[in-house]
């Protein structure tokens, strides 16, 4: 299957200290998603990238993608509180099946 | 927000019975999938549902069954229940612009 590693799988940071995941694939990706899970919550989706080398900002958040679109990061600058949850990379087969291949996640601790 | 509801939100089953999860939107989706995610994990693709028919299936084993409505509502059923059946069950909606998925709150289930 098209499987999605993801590193690293837990990360406690400061209040105001930066964060990254890492997303990557040994095969090439057709496109790669986000979603953030808030602990007891469910996977909320933050944006999808699908060209080669793509880098795409929400806020204090920055996504890229890989130039050989096999590996993507989650960048959080000045983390806050209100970021805390776990993290997931998905990958799409590339149909329009809509089936979703999610890393295990990366979850993130602030500590105010 | 699709305003995807999921019933029930908390569910305890014993070993070898059958259970039943329901899913439904308030606007008409004519593709819903559904996922599994153990403690810890990433959700896992179970199946797919479009236009009432199943759409693409993961690894997971045939007692395993869902159902589609014609109002869209679905269903999913898992018979002979095992202790590893045990995790939080989503059912999703495709968004109409990419291929993401919008999730429903969920259905925590125990197995004892």
């Amino acid at each position: 299957g098209q499987q999605v590693m993801q590193i690293p799988q837990y990360q406690h940071v400061q209040e105001g200290e930066d964060f990254t995941t890492y997303c990557n694939s040994s095969t090439t990706l057709s496109n790669i998603q986000w979603y953030k899970q808030r602990p007891g919550g469910h996977p909320v989706f933050l944006i999808q990238l699908v060209k080669s080398g793509e880098v795409k900002k929400q806020k204090r958040l920055t996504f890229q993608f890989g130039e050989a679109k096999k590996n993507s990061s989650l960048h959080i600058t000045a983390t806050q509180t209100t970021d805390v949850g776990t993290y997931f990379c998905a990958a799409d087969r590339g149909s329009t099946l809509g089936r979703l291949y999610f890393g295990r996640g990366t979850q993130l601790t602030v500590w105010p | 927000e699709t305003g995807v509801t999921q019933s029930p939100t908390h569910l305890i089953k014993t070993r070898g019975q059958q259970v039943t999860l329901r899913c439904s939107s308030q606007s008409g989706h004519n593709t819903v999938s559904w996922y599994q995610q153990a403690l810890g994990q990433g959700p896992q693709f179970i199946f797919q549902y479009y236009r009432e028919e199943e759409n693409g299936r993961g690894n997971f084993p045939p007692r395993f069954s869902g159902l589609q409505f014609p109002n869209y509502s679905s269903e999913l059923n898992v018979n002979a229940l095992e202790l590893d059946d045990s995790a939080l069950y989503l059912c999703a909606l495709k968004g109409t612009s990419h291929n993401e998925q919008f999730f429903g709150p969920g259905t925590r289930l125990t197995v004892l």
